[in-house]
């Protein structure tokens, strides 16, 4: 299968910085790529869709100043978490695909924890 | 809106059982479905892929069906080990190419 990399897998930060986690798709250009969140003992929620070129579509419940999603490449999408706070803290991970795919493909994740 | 309900929530097994993990969707006009092993504290590693075409899908000791109209897919894990003792999770796609929505899980203990 394709290869998605994301890009810290761990970040340990202080309430109110912003986190900037990155997710590439190596071999493979990339229309569409997703975000998820997954609590501790929960299942991935969607919390927004990143399409290049063009600004993502937010799930209805997810701050869109809040997490900031940037497509610019076909091979790059970042979300930054603005201003962090501790109830941020998760495991973010990313998906990607493209338009002759059927099947996404998920990046390792990203634990992000807010002291 | 697409739903998924994964039942058991949790299963606890002594070695070699033979396993059946439920999944259940709401939008029967889905196009695929796949099936997710994810460890603690890990990421997802994708198990099996249902096209909407296939009735099933086979990989080693892990078999997948898909029954669009009842809105069901069964993983079946055969001679369970404890290195399967993991969360196994389903999803759908809804509304978009690819735009998964996931069950809550089945997380699986297989003891020794």
């Amino acid at each position: 299968g394709a290869v998605v990399s994301q890009h810290p897998s761990w970040v340990i930060c202080k309430s109110g910085t912003s986190v900037k986690i990155e997710c590439r798709s190596l071999d493979f250009q990339a229309t569409t790529m997703f975000w998820y969140r997954q609590f501790p003992k929960q299942s991935l929620m969607l919390m927004a869709t990143s399409n290049e070129g063009s600004k993502a579509t937010y799930e209805q419940g997810v701050e869109k100043d809040k997490f900031l999603i940037n497509h610019a490449s076909l091979t790059l999408s970042t979300l930054t978490v603005t201003s962090a706070h501790p109830e941020d803290s998760s495991f973010y991970i990313c998906s990607a695909s493209n338009r002759g795919n059927t099947e996404a493909f998920f990046g390792q994740g990203t634990r992000l924890t807010v002291v | 809106k697409q739903e998924v309900t994964q039942i058991p929530a949790a299963l606890s097994v002594p070695e070699g059982e033979n396993l059946v993990l439920n999944c259940s969707f709401t939008d029967s006009a889905i196009y695929n479905l796949q099936w997710f092993r994810q460890d603690p504290g890990k990421g997802l590693t994708s198990l099996l892929l249902i096209q909407s075409s296939q009735r099933e899908q086979t990989s080693g000791r892990l078999n997948a069906s898909l029954d669009k109209s009842s809105g069901r897919s069964t993983l079946y894990i055969a001679a369970s080990q404890p290195g399967d003792s993991a969360t196994y999770l389903c999803a759908g796609p809804s509304g978009g190419y690819n735009k998964l929505i996931f069950g809550a899980g089945t997380r699986l203990a297989v003891h020794p």
